[in-house]
C-alpha cells in the first residue's frame, strides 16, 4: 500500500536556528501534500501546502519543496522559536481525491 | 464559528461496552473523517463521508461503525470496546467537492479501553 516515510523522528535545535523535516513518498500520482502541527493535547493544524504543479512555496518563516523526480517532500522553518515545538506531519494524496495518507511525525523540540 | 468540535473529550470503557463519538462543523464542508492517533503511527484514517448519508471505509475501519445523517455531523461507533482501540481519535472536515482539499480537525478525543 501506500507509505510516507518521515525523517527525523525527533529533532532537536537552538532557538534561532534553521529545521528541516523531510518525507518521502511512494506514489508517483500523488499531487496535494500538506504540513500540519500538533501542539500536545490538541489536534493537527494546517500549516501550508503545495500541489504537485509547483516545487516551492513560502509562508511566514515555513517553505515547502517538493522534488517529484525522487518523490521527496520537505518543510523548513527559519528562525525557529521555541512557540514551534511540536509535531509535525506531512500528509499526501497517494493519488486519491478524498484521502490523505499521513507520515508518522517529527518531534521537533527548540532549546532557548 | 467553531469550527470542528468534537464530544466526548476523554471517556473510559471497560471491555464489551459500546459508545458513540459526535464530530460536528460548521464550515459547511462536504468531507468528513475520522482518525485515530497512536504513538509512533502516525494519524490512520478509520472511516470516512464524502457527503450525508454516505460513508466509506478506511485504513482501519474493523470494530467501527459510522453515520452522516446530517451534513454537519459525523458519528463514530464503538460496538464493543477492545483495549486495542485505546487511542486519541481525532475528526476532520474539508470542503473538497472535486477533490482532495485541507482538511481541518476537531481536539480529539482520549478513549482508554479497560
Amino acid at each position: 500500500g501506500e507509505n510516507v516515510e518521515q525523517h527525523p523522528s525527533t529533532l532537536s535545535v537552538q532557538e534561532g536556528d534553521n529545521s528541516i523535516i523531510n518525507c518521502a513518498y511512494s506514489n508517483s500520482a500523488s499531487d496535494y501534500f500538506i504540513w500540519y502541527k500538533q501542539e500536545s493535547g490538541k489536534g493537527p493544524q494546517f500549516i501550508i501546502d503545495i500541489r504537485s504543479n509547483m516545487d516551492k512555496r513560502q509562508g511566514q518563516r515555513v517553505t515547502v519543496l517538493l522534488n517529484k523526480t525522487v518523490k521527496h517532500l520537505s518543510l523548513q522553518i527559519a528562525a525557529t522559536q521555541p512557540g514551534d515545538s511540536a509535531v509535525y506531519f506531512c500528509a499526501e494524496t497517494g493519488g486519491a481525491t478524498n484521502k490523505l495518507i499521513f507520515g508518522t511525525g517529527t518531534l521537533l523540540a527548540v532549546q532557548p | 464559528n467553531a469550527g470542528v468540535t468534537q464530544t466526548p473529550k476523554f471517556r473510559v470503557l471497560k471491555t464489551g461496552q459500546s459508545m458513540t463519538l459526535l464530530c460536528a462543523q460548521d464550515m459547511n464542508h462536504e468531507y468528513m473523517y475520522w482518525y485515530r492517533q497512536d504513538p509512533g503511527m502516525g494519524l490512520r484514517l478509520i472511516h470516512y463521508s464524502v457527503g450525508e448519508g454516505t460513508t466509506a471505509k478506511g485504513e482501519v475501519p474493523d470494530g467501527y461503525n459510522v453515520s452522516r445523517l446530517k451534513k454537519q455531523n459525523f458519528l463514530l461507533g464503538l460496538e464493543s470496546a477492545a483495549p486495542s482501540q485505546t487511542s486519541v481519535y481525532f475528526c476532520a472536515s474539508s470542503y473538497s467537492p472535486t477533490g482532495i482539499d485541507t482538511q481541518y480537525f476537531g481536539p480529539g478525543t482520549r478513549l482508554t479501553v479497560l
